[in-house]
């Protein structure tokens, strides 16, 4: 069975750094085809496509974002962990971690976490 | 503004047919696999369909995905209550930088 869960802080100061963690079992993040991506949706708004490991150590961000993230694996604890720095009251969102597939054509994700609740607030 | 158009709302009576389109902006999505989520409120989304047409595990044969050169769709059939939440589509775009996108959104009412 497939689960990820995101874990991180709830309130967060503007101009700090942001650190979450997405934990995950039922598979690997060293298998071929499968990565991990990190996808956001402030309150009433559309998903937004955050950043993407993969099986290889390989990462891919958001190109207005790319300057404030830094994904990165942890294969023997099964965790990835997203930081975004310089946060703003306009980065308040639900955070997900969902495992992407890109083993046959494009990418997609096939499970998601249930995500975090991030508030950007002094 | 998202490189992937929807329309912001649809609606239709239970038991009736809906569809949702899914067009990008000044480029054809011919060359793209798309991909469509659902999500109730108040909960993250699911996956229903992939590489354009291919249901996801579970997923009712109600819910059908197809593609031209110009947009995607989603079709969903005989709707339920249940139906009732946002549609994204997906997809990965590689014509400047490798991204993920999803598109705006569009909301599902069943009447």
């Amino acid at each position: 069975q497939v689960t990820l869960r995101e874990s991180g802080p709830a309130l967060v100061e503007p101009t700090q750094t942001l650190t979450l963690t997405c934990t995950l079992s039922g598979f690997s993040l060293s298998a071929p085809g499968l990565c991990v991506s990190w996808v956001r949706q402030p309150p009433g708004k559309a998903l937004e496509w955050l950043a993407l490991i993969d099986w290889d150590d390989d990462e891919y961000y958001s190109t207005s974002l790319k300057t404030r993230l830094t994904i990165s694996k942890d294969t023997s604890k099964s965790q990835v962990v997203l930081t975004m720095t310089n946060m703003d009251p306009l980065d308040t969102a639900t955070y997900y971690c969902a495992r992407v597939h890109w083993g046959g054509y494009d990418p997609y994700c096939d499970y998601w976490g249930q995500g975090t609740l991030v508030t950007v607030s002094s | 503004q998202s490189v992937l158009t929807q329309p912001p709302s649809v609606s239709a009576a239970p038991g009736q047919k809906v569809t949702i389109s899914c067009s990008r902006n000044n480029s054809n999505i011919a060359n793209n696999y798309v991909s469509w989520y659902q999500q109730v409120p108040g909960t993250a989304p699911k996956l229903l369909i992939y590489d354009n047409n291919k249901r996801s595990s579970g997923i009712p044969g109600r819910f059908s995905g197809s593609k031209s050169d110009t947009s995607a769709t989603l079709g969903i059939t005989g709707l339920q209550t249940g139906d009732e939440a946002e549609y994204y589509c997906g997809i990965w775009d590689t014509s400047l930088s490798a991204v993920m996108v999803f598109g705006g959104g569009t909301k599902l009412t069943v009447l």
